[in-house]
């Protein structure tokens, strides 16, 4: 079955910190990556994503994400945090044909210390 | 206004009660989701339409059902509601079609439920 594994669940870094959030996932058809942020109390919110192409995409914010398709990753990155970057982040996976399902990652939850 | 609207924010029930969660959206997109999160667990899909005569169960459909009344309508049933169906439900909306905006989910804000 698919499923998208997001190893870190809690971080904790101080302002000026560099963040890096792992992403793998399994499946060995084509996909779109995604990066979702929720701050607290709201929805869900597109940070970032892959569709093909460059594999180092970014987003919003900074957010930096790169796609390695030989290690099935898709890491989240930002060199230098600040503390409204404190929120949720959830890494996603669709099927590039098919289904079309999205299957979510159970997120990693980020404090950035001010 | 939201793209993506979900009634009620908050609600509070009781078990073996019926509850209807509903979502609209001015998007124009086809395609709508029911998700739940829970602590830990992330997102998981309940059901998700890609238009109006098309409905599918998601990975935990097992005590609801859905309805699409409408393209821009996708509303969210328990039956009978029991306590473990407590969590944060999230409509979400994409596009099938294309263009820069396929496959890209647009969340509302989510439907806080508790069932005592």
């Amino acid at each position: 079955a698919q499923s998208v594994s997001q190893h870190n669940h809690h971080v904790i870094l101080s302002e000026a910190a560099s963040l890096e959030l792992g992403c793998n996932y399994s499946y060995g058809g084509t996909v779109n990556l995604f990066w979702y942020v929720q701050y607290p109390g709201q929805h869900l919110q597109l940070l970032l994503k892959y569709f093909s192409g460059d594999p180092l995409v970014k987003g919003i914010k900074g957010f930096e994400a790169e796609f390695i398709k030989s290690k099935f990753s898709f890491n989240l990155r930002k060199p230098s945090v600040q503390w409204s970057d404190t929120a949720e982040y959830f890494c996603a996976v669709n099927q590039a044909s098919g289904t079309y399902k999205y299957i979510f990652g159970t997120g990693t939850r980020l404090k950035v210390l001010a | 206004d939201a793209d993506v609207t979900q009634t009620p924010r908050n609600r509070i029930t009781k078990t073996g009660k019926r509850i209807m969660l509903e979502c609209s959206q001015t998007k124009g997109h086809d395609r709508m989701y029911w998700y739940r999160q829970d602590p830990g667990l992330g997102l998981r899909l309940i059901y998700y339409s890609f238009d109006v005569k098309d409905i599918n169960k998601g990975e935990i459909s097992d005590g609801y059902s859905v309805s699409r009344q409408a393209q821009a309508k996708f509303s969210l049933s328990l039956e009978s509601a029991i306590p473990n169906q407590t969590a944060l439900y999230f409509c979400a909306t994409s596009y099938g079609g294309l263009g820069s905006d396929k496959n890209i989910q647009y969340f509302g804000a989510g439907t806080r439920l508790s069932v005592l």
